[in-house]
C-alpha cells in the first residue's frame, strides 16, 4: 500500500520562506505531486517531480529525493493569499496513471 | 471551456436514501476520479475511470457505485446513504495532454442525517 506523511500545520509571516515536507511509502513510484486548496475551494495543481532535484515555478519550488522517499514544497516571499492547505500525492503503481493517493494535507497560515 | 462541473453543490439526505452526484468535463479527458474529503483526512479516492466503459475501485469504494457510459460524464451513486458518508465530494479529470495535472470540480457538500 501507500502512505504519505506531512506536517498538519505550519505558520509563517508574510515575506518569509516556508518548507512543507512529505515522506512517502509506495509499492511503486512514478512521481510526487503537490496541490493547493483554499478553504471552501477545490484542489489545484501546483507541481510535479518525477526525477530527483528541484523544480521551480515562480515563488513555488518542489524538490524530490527518490532514494530518501522524500520531497518538499518551498514557498518563497509568502503572501497572505498563500494561506491554504497543501497536499502531496503519489500515483499508485497497481492502479496506474489515474490512481492518485493524497497525504492528509498541511495547513499553512500566513500572518502579517 | 467549463472545465469540470459538479451538481448539486449542496445536498441533505436522510439515512437510507439514494442519490446520484453528477460530474461532467468538457476537456475530452480520458481519466476521471471521485474523491471524498473529510476534515483532517485529505482526499481519499473512491472510484476512478480510465475511459468510457472502464471503472475501478479506489481506497474507499464501499457504499458507492459508478459508471462511465460517455467520456464526458462520470456519475457517483450512493446506494443507501449513511451518516458516515457525510463529506465533501470532488470529481477530477485528467488526460495525456494535461500531463500530471488533475483538474478538480468545485465539489458537492453532502450531509446525511
Amino acid at each position: 500500500g501507500q502512505s504519505l506523511e506531512q506536517p498538519s500545520e505550519v505558520t509563517a509571516v508574510e515575506g518569509a520562506i516556508v518548507q512543507i515536507n512529505c515522506t512517502y511509502q509506495t509499492s511503486g513510484f512514478y512521481g510526487l505531486s503537490w496541490y493547493q486548496q483554499h478553504d471552501g475551494g477545490a484542489p489545484t495543481f501546483l507541481s510535479y517531480n518525477a526525477l530527483d532535484g528541484l523544480e521551480e515555478t515562480g515563488r513555488f519550488s518542489s524538490f524530490l529525493s527518490r532514494s530518501d522517499s522524500y520531497g518538499y514544497l518551498l514557498l518563497q516571499e509568502l503572501q497572505m493569499k498563500d494561506s491554504a492547505s497543501y497536499f502531496c500525492a503519489v500515483r499508485d503503481e497497481a492502479g496506474g496513471y489515474n490512481k492518485l493517493i493524497f497525504g492528509a494535507g498541511t495547513r499553512l497560515a500566513v500572518h502579517p | 471551456n467549463a472545465g469540470v462541473t459538479q451538481t448539486p453543490k449542496f445536498q441533505v439526505l436522510k439515512t437510507g436514501q439514494s442519490m446520484t452526484l453528477q460530474c461532467a468535463q468538457d476537456m475530452n479527458h480520458e481519466y476521471m476520479s471521485w474523491y471524498r474529503q473529510d476534515p483532517g483526512m485529505g482526499l481519499r479516492l473512491i472510484h476512478y475511470s480510465v475511459g468510457a466503459g472502464i471503472t475501478d475501485q479506489g481506497e474507499v469504494p464501499n457504499g458507492y457505485n459508478v459508471s462511465r457510459s460517455t467520456t464526458e460524464d462520470f456519475p457517483l451513486r450512493l446506494l443507501s446513504a449513511a451518516p458516515s458518508q457525510t463529506s465533501v465530494y470532488f470529481c477530477a479529470s485528467s488526460g495525456p495532454l494535461s500531463g500530471e495535472t488533475q483538474y478538480f470540480g468545485p465539489g458537492t457538500r453532502l450531509l446525511v442525517l
